[in-house]
């Protein structure tokens, strides 16, 4: 079953524009983290946040988290078509690596 | 340094039919797990290997099992295939905590 539910489901802006995403889930956690999936492809990992941490910067990603309402948001900044992408939040709720993975927001960026 | 590999891409099998799919992970890790993508889903966990011992399992069926050799790579077995059983199956590889590095997955097509 899915762990974490992304919202929206699909977005469309224009290139140089912001993208946010967000993220719920159901359950307490030992950390979030955020996938990007191109086109059916693998997916790689894009950052992680611990559960006593509220936001994280990389490059032009930030993360947060609010554990009291059990979610999280994605923003990417001055969005390129490159970033055309499946985006999924992952879960784990106790050490071992076992990830659970919401649905996506399939993000199309329009050059 | 490969990341991780996974064999075949692409493979058509028909009901009742038994596959094997087939992952080398990242050099280093010691971790394998595996996951089912339905199309427009997210990443489902089956199980995962460490020390060649399944360590964790999600909610599927008997049919699917695995194994990994003193080496790390492993194998995800599935037996008396329905049509459900199509999708991409991804394997990931990792150490004991941290991110989760993708192969390009499997697709396997049940007919």
């Amino acid at each position: 079953s899915q762990q974490g539910e992304e919202d929206p489901q699909a977005l469309s802006i224009q290139e140089g524009e912001n993208a946010t995403m967000n993220c719920s889930y159901k359950t307490s956690i030992n950390n979030l983290q955020w996938y990007r999936q191109n086109s059916g492809r693998g997916l790689v990992h894009l950052i992680l946040i611990r559960s006593n941490e509220r936001e994280k910067h990389s490059g032009r990603l930030r993360v947060t988290l609010d554990t009291s309402k059990k979610s999280s948001s994605l923003l990417i900044t001055a969005s390129r078509a490159a970033d055309t992408a499946s985006y999924f939040c992952a879960t784990e709720r106790n050490t071992g690596n076992q990830f659970y993975f919401g649905t996506g927001t399939s993000l199309t960026v329009i050059p | 340094d490969a990341g991780v590999t996974q064999s075949p891409t692409h493979l058509i099998k028909t009901r009742g039919q038994q596959v094997t799919l087939r992952c080398s992970p990242k050099s280093g890790h010691d971790t394998v797990s595996w996951y089912q993508q339905a199309l427009g889903q997210g990443p489902q966990f089956i199980f995962q290997y460490y020390e060649e011992e399944e360590r964790q399992r999600g909610n599927f069926p008997d049919r699917f099992s695995g194994h990994q050799f003193p080496n790390y790579s492993s194998e995800l077995n599935v037996n008396a295939l329905l049509l459900g059983d199509s999708a991409l199956y991804l394997c990931a590889s990792s150490l004991v905590v941290g991110e989760l590095f993708f192969g390009e997955g499997s697709r396997l097509t049940v007919l």
